[in-house]
């Protein structure tokens, strides 16, 4: 299952709110898990099952979709949310990620 | 605190073999399947293979499937990829990863490796 993310980079201030895409090339029921990767730390698990927040993510971030799209959005956006955030399909093996999304400070 | 510390990666020719380590702490090490996952340079993550909680079992993408055994010591909480026949297409940061039960929960702050002359 192929996985394309959009945008490729974003940019944007802290306060906003942002959204990535993550669309899947055939059907995936619910199962999409978001990750977020910065520099210098283990990539951290924010979503899994399209939209279960993991022990730990802030309410700030939210999953939507099933089937082959899928949204993550982060609202008010703060300074430790500029990373790079990637989406994954569970549905069938191999799992597959997207090619990830950098979030910048403008 | 779930703590998993890749070890073993670095430099080494093609053809060659290189055999990565993933020492786990914080968690019954036995009671959950893991993996490896890679992300070459400026590329996105890639998962590599995967093996039951038990060793039972043994899944790996295809472009290492006869090259790369993933194993596990589960009284030494330890997880390995014996890599054979590098190629340089193989370079890349290689993570470990819990597996919970088709997504990671917890990953590794990766080891690397490259492969070249």
């Amino acid at each position: 299952v192929q996985m394309t993310q959009s945008p490729s980079y974003l940019a944007a201030s802290p306060g906003e709110s942002v959204s990535i895409s993550c669309k899947a090339s055939k059907s995936i029921s619910n199962n999409l898990a978001w990750y977020q990767e910065k520099p210098g730390k283990a990539n951290k698990l924010l979503i899994h099952s399209g939209s279960t927040l993991q022990s730990g993510t802030p309410s700030r971030f939210s999953g939507s979709g099933s089937g082959t799209d899928f949204t993550l959005t982060i609202r008010s956006l703060e300074s430790e949310d500029f990373a790079v955030y990637y989406c994954q399909q569970y549905n069938e093996y191999p799992p597959t990620f997207g090619a990830g999304t950098k979030l910048e400070l403008k | 605190e779930v703590q998993l510390v890749e070890s073993g990666g670095g430099l080494v020719q093609p053809g060659r073999s290189m055999k990565l380590s993933c020492a786990a702490s914080g968690f019954t090490f036995n009671n959950y399947d893991m993996a490896w996952v890679c992300q070459a340079p400026k590329k996105g993550l890639e998962w590599v293979a995967t093996i039951s909680y038990d060793g039972s079992s043994t899944y790996y993408r295809d472009s290492v499937k006869g090259r790369f055994t993933i194993s596990r010591d589960n009284a030494k909480s330890t997880l390995y990829l014996q890599m054979d026949s590098l190629r340089s297409e193989d370079t890349a940061t290689y993570y470990c990863a819990r597996q919970l039960p088709y997504y990671f929960d917890y990953w590794g702050q990766g080891v690397m490796v490259t492969v070249s002359s």
